[in-house]
C-alpha cells in the first residue's frame, strides 16, 4: 500500500499567517491526490482534488501543488475558520490511502 | 441537494456482525462509485472499501478483507457494508462517502454524517 506522509502533525498559528502543509507519498503517485479539512464532531469536506484544483466555493487563500512524490497544500492568509485538521488522500492505487492529518491550531 | 444518511450502527460485541445503511439522495446514484471511510475515536481517516456504479466491482483494505462485504442497490439508492467478526479494533465512525466524478480518480466530494460502531464486550 502507498504511505502518505503529512508534515507537520500539528502546527499553532495566528490569523493571517501563511501555512503549508507537506504530504508525501511512498511512491509516485502522477497528480492522484486531493486534500480535505475536517473539522471536530463533521465529516470531511473536499478542498482540492488533482494535485491542484480548487473544489466550487473553496476560498482562493487555498492551493495546492507538488508532483510525483511531495505534494503541499498552503493557506496564505490563515482565517479563523480555517482551524482543523487536514488529510491527503492518494487515489493512485488500491488500497486508497490518507495522510495521518495536520492539525491547525490557534497560537 | 446531495444527502448521504447512514444507519444501523451500534454495540455489537467482538465476533459479532452488524450491516450498515447508506440512503443516497439528490444524484443519479447509479452513476457513481461509493465508498466506507472509518475513523477510530481521536484518529485520522481510513478507507475501507468501494464498490463501482454497477455494483459488480469491490475492493477492500487488508484489515477487514474476508470480513467485510461491499454491495449496493441502485434501484433504492442505498449502499450497504456488512461486517462480520468485527474486532474492537473496528471501532469506528464509518462514513459514507460518493465518488466525485465518474470518469476521475476515487475521490470524494460528499460524505454522510456518520454511524458509529463501538465492539466492545
Amino acid at each position: 500500500a502507498i504511505q502518505l506522509t503529512q508534515s507537520p502533525s500539528s502546527l499553532s498559528a495566528s490569523v493571517g499567517d501563511r501555512v503549508t502543509i507537506t504530504c508525501r507519498a511512498s511512491q509516485g503517485i502522477s497528480n492522484a491526490l486531493a486534500w480535505y479539512q475536517q473539522k471536530p464532531g463533521k465529516a470531511p469536506k473536499l478542498l482540492i482534488s488533482e494535485v491542484s484544483n480548487l473544489e466550487s466555493g473553496v476560498p482562493s487563500r487555498f492551493s495546492g501543488g507538488g508532483s510525483g512524490t511531495d505534494f503541499t497544500l498552503t493557506i496564505s492568509s490563515l482565517q479563523p475558520e480555517d482551524f482543523a485538521t487536514y488529510y491527503c488522500q492518494q487515489f493512485s492505487n488500491f488500497p486508497l490511502t490518507f495522510g495521518g492529518g495536520t492539525k491547525v491550531a490557534i497560537k | 441537494e446531495v444527502q448521504l444518511l447512514e444507519s444501523g450502527g451500534g454495540l455489537v460485541q467482538p465476533g459479532g456482525s452488524l450491516r450498515l445503511s447508506c440512503a443516497a439522495s439528490g444524484f443519479s446514484f447509479s452513476n457513481y462509485g461509493m465508498n466506507w471511510v472509518r475513523q477510530a475515536p481521536g484518529k485520522g481517516l481510513e478507507w475501507v472499501s468501494v464498490v463501482s456504479r454497477s455494483g459488480d466491482t469491490t475492493y477492500y483494505t487488508d484489515s477487514v478483507k474476508g470480513r467485510f462485504t461491499i454491495s449496493r442497490d441502485n434501484s433504492k439508492n442505498t449502499v450497504f457494508l456488512q461486517m462480520n467478526s468485527l474486532s474492537p479494533e473496528d471501532t469506528a465512525v464509518y462514513y459514507c462517502a460518493k465518488k466525485a466524478i465518474p470518469a476521475k480518480g476515487q475521490y470524494f466530494d460528499y460524505w454522510g454524517q456518520g454511524a458509529l460502531v463501538t465492539v466492545s464486550s
